[in-house]
C-alpha cells in the first residue's frame, strides 16, 4: 500500500521569507502527486499536481514543486512567503496501488509571522 | 461553473441516530468520492461511486454506506451514529479514469455527534 509522510506537522515562515514543506510518499510504481490547500472551515483546493512529463510543476498562488523519483520526494516550495498563506497543506497520492483514490499525508499547518 | 455542493454545512446528531449528507458533483464529472477528516489529521477515503455503483471502499465499517444517482450526484448515510464518527466529511467529484486530471473537493460537512 502506498504511503504519504509530511515532515513537520507545524511550521511557522515570516512573511517574505521562503516556503518548504516537505513530502515523501512510497509507492511501487509511479504516482500522480498532488498537494492541496485547506483554510479554516473550507474544504480543500488543489495547488498542483505532478503526472508525467516535467517534474519541476507550478501551481497557483506562487507556489510549485519538484518530483525526485530518486529521493521519492515531492517537495513544495513558496519563494516569498505571504499573510493568505496561513493555511493547511496536504500531499497526497494516487494511482499505481492507490487507483481511484487519494492517500493524503497528515498535513502540515502553516503560519505567517508578520 | 459551479464546483461540488455538499449540503448541509454543519450537523448535530445525537449518539445512535442516522445521518444523510448529499453531494452535487462538478459539472462534466461522473465519479464521486467521499472522505472523512478528522480533527487535525488529513482525509480518509471512504468509497467511491461511479454508474451508480460502489467502485472502490476504504476502511469504514458497513454502518457507512452510499448511493449515487443517474444525475451524479451522492448521498452518504452513516447508521448507528457513534461519537468517533464527529468529522468533516469531503466529497469530491472527477472524470472516471481521469486521474491525472485530479480530484475537485467540496466546502464539506461539519458533522457533530453528541
Amino acid at each position: 500500500a502506498q504511503s504519504v509522510t509530511q515532515l513537520g506537522s507545524h511550521v511557522s515562515v515570516s512573511e517574505g521569507a521562503l516556503v518548504l514543506l516537505r513530502c515523501n510518499y512510497s509507492s511501487s510504481v509511479p504516482p500522480y502527486l498532488f498537494w492541496y490547500v485547506q483554510y479554516p472551515n473550507q474544504g480543500l483546493q488543489l495547488l498542483l499536481k505532478y503526472t508525467t512529463g516535467a517534474t519541476l510543476v507550478k501551481g497557483i498562488n506562487g507556489f510549485e514543486a519538484e518530483f525526485k523519483k530518486s529521493e521519492t520526494s515531492f517537495h513544495l516550495t513558496k519563494p516569498s512567503a505571504h499573510m493568505s498563506d496561513a493555511a493547511e497543506y496536504f500531499c497526497a497520492v494516487s494511482g499505481g496501488n492507490s487507483w481511484g483514490k487519494l492517500q493524503f499525508g497528515a498535513g502540515t499547518q502553516v503560519v505567517v509571522t508578520p | 461553473d459551479a464546483g461540488v455542493t455538499q449540503s448541509p454545512t454543519h450537523l448535530i446528531k445525537t449518539r445512535g441516530q442516522q445521518v444523510t449528507l448529499r453531494c452535487s458533483p462538478k459539472s462534466g464529472h461522473d465519479t464521486v468520492s467521499w472522505y472523512q477528516q478528522a480533527l487535525g489529521q488529513g482525509p480518509q477515503f471512504i468509497f467511491q461511486y461511479y454508474e451508480e455503483e460502489e467502485r472502490q471502499r476504504g476502511n469504514f465499517p458497513d454502518r457507512f454506506s452510499g448511493h449515487q444517482f443517474p444525475n451524479y450526484s451522492s448521498e452518504l448515510n452513516v447508521n448507528a451514529l457513534l461519537l468517533g464518527d464527529s468529522a468533516l466529511y469531503l466529497c469530491a467529484s472527477s472524470q472516471t479514469d481521469r486521474e491525472d486530471m485530479g480530484y475537485t473537493f467540496g466546502s464539506g460537512t461539519r458533522l457533530t455527534v453528541v
